[in-house]
């Protein structure tokens, strides 16, 4: 079982669309949950992160994390065709390096 | 300000060929790593360097070698490339010298080993 699970996707919406991507995983130690978003054959940014559990907001974005159930979500409101991108789920390890997900690719239909 | 810049971008090799992949940051950061990104993999850690000097292996260390030439750069080199090694490579940095959540990534190099 990978540390870090996330679904691949496609995921495709109209626009103005809520959308929810979302990660498990299963360490308990992973106190940074990062979301990194990456445009088709570019490298990743990162778009949000938090530290150990609650929401953190950001304009149309929102960033929560439950560790009770080692859930993370991103949410992303009134969605637009320049949120396509694959976003990935990221967490520190006890050795401070990242651990990504595989990656959710959306399409957001004008 | 070019961020991180990686060259090639793109490059094809027969098996048992050798290469570098070039990396170089102008943010006047710390630490700076490599990654590959393989479909349904995701992406993982080749090698990071935390400072300048010195240098750590990641997840997926085998096949590969590392040089922190100075504080700018950071070069990946494959000895004797397997078709195993194809893959996306994405160089990165981030301005503590520690591993940090932050890190900016370059454009990536897309690499064919036949």
């Amino acid at each position: 079982q990978k540390e870090v699970e996330q679904d691949p996707g496609p995921l495709s919406v109209p626009e103005g669309a809520i959308v929810s991507l979302n990660c498990t995983y299963s360490n308990s130690a992973f106190q940074y949950f990062m979301w990194y978003r990456q445009y088709s054959r570019k490298g990743p940014e990162l778009l949000m992160y938090t530290y150990s559990s609650g929401n953190k907001e950001d304009g149309r974005f929102t960033a929560q994390v439950d560790k009770s159930s080692k859930y993370i979500s991103l949410f992303i409101r009134d969605s637009q065709p320049s949120d396509s991108a694959t976003y990935l789920c990221a967490m520190e390890d006890a050795t401070n390096k990242l651990i990504f997900g595989t990656g959710t690719l959306l399409a957001v239909q004008p | 300000n070019a961020g991180v810049t990686q060259t090639p971008k793109f490059q094809v090799l027969k098996t048992g060929q050798s290469m570098t992949l070039q990396c170089a940051q102008d943010m006047n950061h710390n630490s700076m790593y490599w990654y590959r990104q393989d479909p349904g993999m995701g992406l993982r850690l080749i090698y990071y360097s935390a400072s300048e000097g010195t240098t750590d292996k990641g997840e997926v260390p085998n096949g590969y070698n590392v040089s922190r030439l100075n504080k700018r750069e950071f070069s990946l080199r494959l000895e004797s490339a397997a078709p195993s090694q194809t893959s996306v490579y994405f160089c990165a940095s981030s301005a503590g010298t520690g591993i940090s959540y932050e890190q900016y990534f370059g454009p990536g190099t897309r690499l064919t080993v036949t």
